[in-house]
């Protein structure tokens, strides 16, 4: 069974430049999470898709993030413009139902903002 | 609020020794349920152990054990016989009552960077 797929694996940008970070979760788990991991610290969610709605959005920074999962699927995390703070690593997960105790966990995006 | 404090950034242990890594936390909610994930440096979370709060028995999982203590809020992980891939960063993790929608995500704590010695 293949695992939780996220590209790229690195990326290094400007202040104020924009990214965009891609993931395919595991098939047929409905449930997509973003987290933002800041060295040093724990995963934070961002924001949780099931299907193709959003649950949970509440500490995403609207002003400049945003994600979307049109088809149910693959799903993209956007920033624009791009803080020095916005530099970490960023973390894509799935599971089956939103209540399952395990979430599988993508290797991550390392973002690096100068 | 959820909150999950881990106070040791780092721990060593000597291979095929038991290592306990502590967790405390802290929530309002009636029910919850604990977590623990391990890091490796290649970077993607695993999912080890889940304990839920009403849970009569501590949760095992192979060598690994949750020692919970619902008085003292501790949700400790026992990892017996440590190997060398053992080494890695330890994330303690809670989730509220699955009634409440914001509820339903996982708070981490910052975890703390276990080193197997051989």
């Amino acid at each position: 069974e293949a695992g939780v797929a996220q590209s790229p694996r690195y990326k290094i940008i400007e202040k104020r430049q924009s990214v965009a970070f891609w993931c395919n979760p595991i098939s047929g788990h409905a449930t997509l999470y973003w987290y933002q991991q800041i060295l040093g610290q724990g995963p934070k969610l961002l924001i949780q898709f099931q299907n193709n709605g959003v649950v949970d959005d509440s500490q995403l920074p609207k002003d400049r993030f945003s994600a979307e999962r049109l088809k149910g699927v693959d799903s993209t995390l956007k920033i624009q413009p791009a803080k020095l703070e916005d530099s970490a690593v960023y973390l894509c997960a799935s599971s089956f139902y939103s209540s399952d105790n395990e979430q599988f966990f993508g290797p991550g995006t390392r973002l690096t903002v100068l | 609020a959820q909150k999950i404090t881990q106070t040791q950034p780092g721990m060593f242990v000597q291979e095929k020794e038991a290592v306990t890594l502590d967790c405390t936390y802290d929530t309002s909610d009636p029910s919850y349920g604990l977590f623990w994930y391990k890091q490796p440096s290649s970077g993607e979370m695993i999912f080890l152990i889940y304990q839920g709060s009403y849970d009569q028995q501590n949760a095992t999982e192979g060598r690994y054990s949750l020692n919970f203590q619902k008085a003292r809020k501790s949700a400790n992980l026992v990892i017996s016989a440590s190997q060398l891939g053992d080494s890695a960063m330890y994330f303690c993790a809670m989730r509220g009552d699955l009634s409440s929608g914001s509820a339903r995500q996982l708070t981490f704590g910052s975890g703390t960077q276990l080193t197997v010695l051989p």
